[in-house]
This record gives C-alpha cells, structure tokens and sequence, in this order.
C-alpha cells in the first residue's frame, strides 16, 4: 500500500511558466512533509518542507502548499528554469524514517 | 567529509555472491538510514541506525539483509545470496539527530547478474 502518491509519473513545462507537482497521502497522523530534487546519479537533495501547523511554506521560487482535509500536498515552481529538470519527490517524515512518493519527473524546456 | 559517501558507486556482481556496500555519513550525525530505489520508484526505506544500534529495521526484505554500524559512524549493508530482483540503487542518508533535514549521498548501484 502507496501511503505517499504521486500521480503524474512526468510533467513538461515551458521556461518561464509554473510547475505544479502534486502529492497525496492516506495517514493523517502525517505532520510532516518534504520535497527532494534529484538529478541523474545524484542522491536525492533535499528542496522544501512544511510542518502540518502551516499551509503554505514559500522559499524563493519554490512554494509548498497542503491541504490536511484533502491529504494533499503540491509544489510550485515559478518561474521554471531549464536547470529545474530533475526528478521531484515528496515525502513523509514520520518519525525515524521517510516515506517517499514514486516520482514526478519534471522537464523545463527552454 | 562535507557529504554523505558512498562506495562502490557501482557494483555487478553474479546471482548467489555476498556484497557489502559502505555508507560513511557526515561526520557528528548520530542517525543514519538505508534506503533502496528501484526503477521508477521512490526510495524505499530499509533500516534506520541512531548510534551503533538499528532503532527501526522494519524495511529489510528479508534476512538476507542485514546492516551494522559497530562504532556509530560508518556502516555496511551487507546481502547474502543475491538474486536478481536485489539490483536496485542502495541509498544511505545521515541526519544530526535523527528529526531535521536528512542528507543523501550518491548510492550504490547494484546489478545482478
């Protein structure tokens, strides 16, 4: 059982624009959550997070929104740089361990 | 050292072989996870060491896995009789304390053959 999902295994973007990943999740016992960027034979580094107190988290060009009654989570990205293409995590941090979404890859083209 | 490391970066190695695949984290952090992705999916959590002792090793498949981190610093994960389904990239992460921001380094990547 999925308990951190991400729908869109790939999403494509013109520069310039907004990318919107999305996340869901099935534990509300949940609290807290982060969005890992990783790019080819790289380990995942970590982006952006946000505590289950707050409903947006903004830094930079990077912005974390959640909706505890929907179990959602999403990341924006605006403006998209070229140098945004990697593949985006969300994940979980229950305590000791982190539960990661399969993935979105994301492709900014210039 | 300034990151998570890791070596081999890669490994193939034949059905049935025993490997060990090394983690040294960030020096001073005291939690340190292993982690596994296969392809097209998102890190898999495998064990969780605070100290020299694993606190959650629930995500180890089976016992061909094991890991230890005799003196709270380095670590091994060690897979006896590897099979094919086992390839896979291995991924160690350190954090200060065990909450707060978790650090990757690169992986292993594990073929077998």
């Amino acid at each position: 059982d999925q308990q951190v999902k991400q729908n869109s295994p790939s999403l494509s973007v013109q520069e310039g624009r907004i990318s919107i990943l999305n996340c869901d999740y099935t534990n509300s016992m949940f609290d807290y959550f982060l969005w890992y960027k990783k790019y080819p034979a790289e380990g995942p580094t970590f982006l952006i997070s946000i505590s289950s107190i707050k409903d947006k988290n903004e830094d930079g060009r990077f912005t974390v929104f959640l909706n505890k009654s929907a179990k959602h989570l999403s990341l924006h990205i605006v403006p998209s740089q070229p140098g945004d293409s990697a593949v985006y995590f969300c994940a979980a941090d229950p305590p000791g361990k982190l539960i990661f979404g399969q993935g979105t890859t994301l492709q900014v083209k210039p | 050292g300034a990151g998570v490391s890791q070596t081999p970066s890669n490994k193939v190695t034949e059905k049935g072989k025993y490997v060990e695949l090394r983690c040294d984290p960030i020096s001073g952090h005291t939690a340190l996870y292993w982690y596994r992705q296969s392809l097209g999916q998102g890190p898999e959590f495998l064990i969780y060491f605070q100290g020299t002792g694993a606190a959650d090793d629930s995500g180890l498949p089976n016992d061909r896995f094991f890991a230890v981190r005799p003196e709270g610093s380095v670590s091994t994960l060690k897979i006896q009789r590897t099979e094919r389904g086992d390839s896979a990239v291995y991924l160690c992460a350190s954090s200060l304390t065990g909450t707060g921001l978790v650090s990757f380094g690169s992986g292993t990547r594990l073929t077998v053959v």
